[in-house]
């Protein structure tokens, strides 16, 4: 079965500066990788997606993510943060031979200091 | 069009009570999807409703989970004899078919507490 990781459950940006947001995962071939937003009192939204192909993926917001097989890594960037990212990030993983669930991380609450 | 929407947006209800929880998907949809976001912890599959097919039940926790999906759209999750551990967010999704097609559109959840 496969699982997802995000090791920091903090993580605190001063606004302008770069982000980084880290997700490891485990599954046994190429899988369905998401990035998800959750701002406070919404639902979750969609930021990108990898299915196949270029392994760095643009996002809205002006985030992006890049796919690394050898580390089995989905990390989510961001080269300037606006105070309006802050907000509860989620890696997710669909596997794309056993079913249609996504299996989630923890998440990575993202807190942007002015 | 509308999206996902989920009712009641909050529910408060004593141990050992039932509940059920309702899912409007966006129109059109065929997969249906239901999530469970506790307290510290991330989201947790459920079950998962695609067309006219038997349902994916792997996900629900005990026996006193089910849920249904009739007409092929509205989806309504209930929990039996509650207990206070079933408190959390209860997050409804739907994509237009099976995961390899596209995204899931959430809902804004359905904030259980269990007293």
């Amino acid at each position: 079965a496969q699982s997802v990781t995000q090791p920091d459950i903090h993580i605190t940006v001063s606004e302008g500066a770069s982000l980084e947001l880290r997700c490891n995962y485990s599954y046994g071939a190429t899988p369905y990788l998401f990035w998800y937003v959750q701002s406070p009192g919404q639902g979750l939204q969609l930021l990108l997606k990898y299915f196949s192909g270029d392994t760095l993926v643009q996002g809205i917001k002006g985030f992006e993510a890049e796919f690394k097989r050898s580390q089995s890594s989905f990390n989510l960037r961001k080269p300037s943060v606006h105070w309006s990212d802050a907000a509860e990030y989620f890696c997710a993983v669909g596997a794309r031979n056993a079913g249609n669930m996504l299996t989630f991380g923890g998440g990575t609450r993202l807190m942007v200091k002015p | 069009g509308a999206g996902v929407s989920q009712s009641p947006s909050n529910k408060v209800t004593e141990k050992g009570k039932d509940v059920e929880l309702r899912c409007d998907p966006i129109s059109g949809h065929t997969a249906l999807y239901w999530y469970r976001q506790s307290l510290g912890q991330g989201l947790e599959f459920l079950i998962y409703f695609q067309g006219n097919s038997a349902p994916d039940k792997s996900g629900l926790p005990s026996d006193r989970f089910s849920a249904e999906r009739t007409g092929g759209s509205v989806s309504t999750l209930t929990i039996q004899r509650t207990q206070q551990e079933d408190s959390a967010v209860y997050l409804c999704a739907s994509s237009l078919e099976g995961l390899a097609f596209g995204e899931q559109f959430f809902g804004p959840g359905t904030r259980l507490t269990v007293l």
